[in-house]
């Protein structure tokens, strides 16, 4: 199976601050990684698939970019609406596993 | 628009069984696959189960590990319903159980989830 890590595991930020957050896969995923935001009590929220295709009505301040094994999804100007968990999740081969998340929160 | 509802979790004993319903409406449910995912107290997202198909002969059907053998995904597309059995339930499946939709393609990624149903597995 794929193991899928992140990191940080939570960071602080401020309004307007632009953050990244990496995730790695164990073995080489070509570009077949996606983002997901959750907030508390909710659903998650899927923002970008195969690395960079943001979905429909995310904002253009989200950004992913990577390939093979390493991967990053970058906020460039963060909002309070941002204060999240994201959760990466690769679609190369089942099991499609997540990474265990990154905790956003505010500084 | 999509929306997906799920139902049919609660309460369960160790060793029994429940089924989760995932309504779909706003969308064409027999054109996309769909998967369970769950999420346990505090924890992040596992992926559980993925059917490709029409859920009759040709249909593919992905389980992890943990629930292979337990756990039965399926669907009926003219009810416009997803369906997960599990059987011989143990505690570390309580958890918060969302279906989703995969966009499309032979690499999964989810569009549109459902609201959660919750299954507590417990004596």
């Amino acid at each position: 199976d794929i193991q899928m890590t992140q990191s940080p595991s939570s960071l602080s930020a401020s309004i307007g601050d632009r953050v990244t957050i990496t995730c790695r896969a164990s073995q080489s995923i070509s570009t077949y990684l996606n983002w997901y935001q959750q907030k508390p009590g909710k659903a998650p929220k899927l923002l970008i698939f195969v690395v960079s295709s943001l979905h429909s009505g995310v904002p253009s301040r989200f950004s992913g970019s990577g390939s093979g094994t390493d991967f990053t999804l970058t906020i460039s100007s963060l909002q309070p609406e941002d204060f999240a968990t994201y959760y990466c999740q690769q679609s190369y081969s089942s099991p499609f596993t997540f990474g265990p998340g990154t905790k956003v929160d505010i500084k | 628009q999509v929306q997906l509802v799920e139902s049919g979790g609660g309460l369960v004993k160790p060793g029994g069984s429940l089924r989760l319903s995932c309504a779909a409406s706003g969308f064409t449910f027999s054109d996309f696959y769909m998967s369970w995912i769950r999420q346990a107290p505090g924890k992040g997202l596992e992926w559980i189960s993925y059917i490709r198909g029409s859920g009759s002969s040709g249909t593919i059907i992905y389980y992890a590990d943990s629930v292979k053998g337990r756990f039965t995904i399926s669907r009926d597309n003219a009810k416009n319903s997803l369906f997960l059995q599990m059987d011989s339930l143990r505690a570390e499946d309580t958890a918060m159980y969302y279906c989703a939709r995969d966009q499309g393609g032979d690499w999964p990624n989810f569009d549109y989830w459902g609201q959660g149903t919750l299954v507590t597995v417990s004596s």
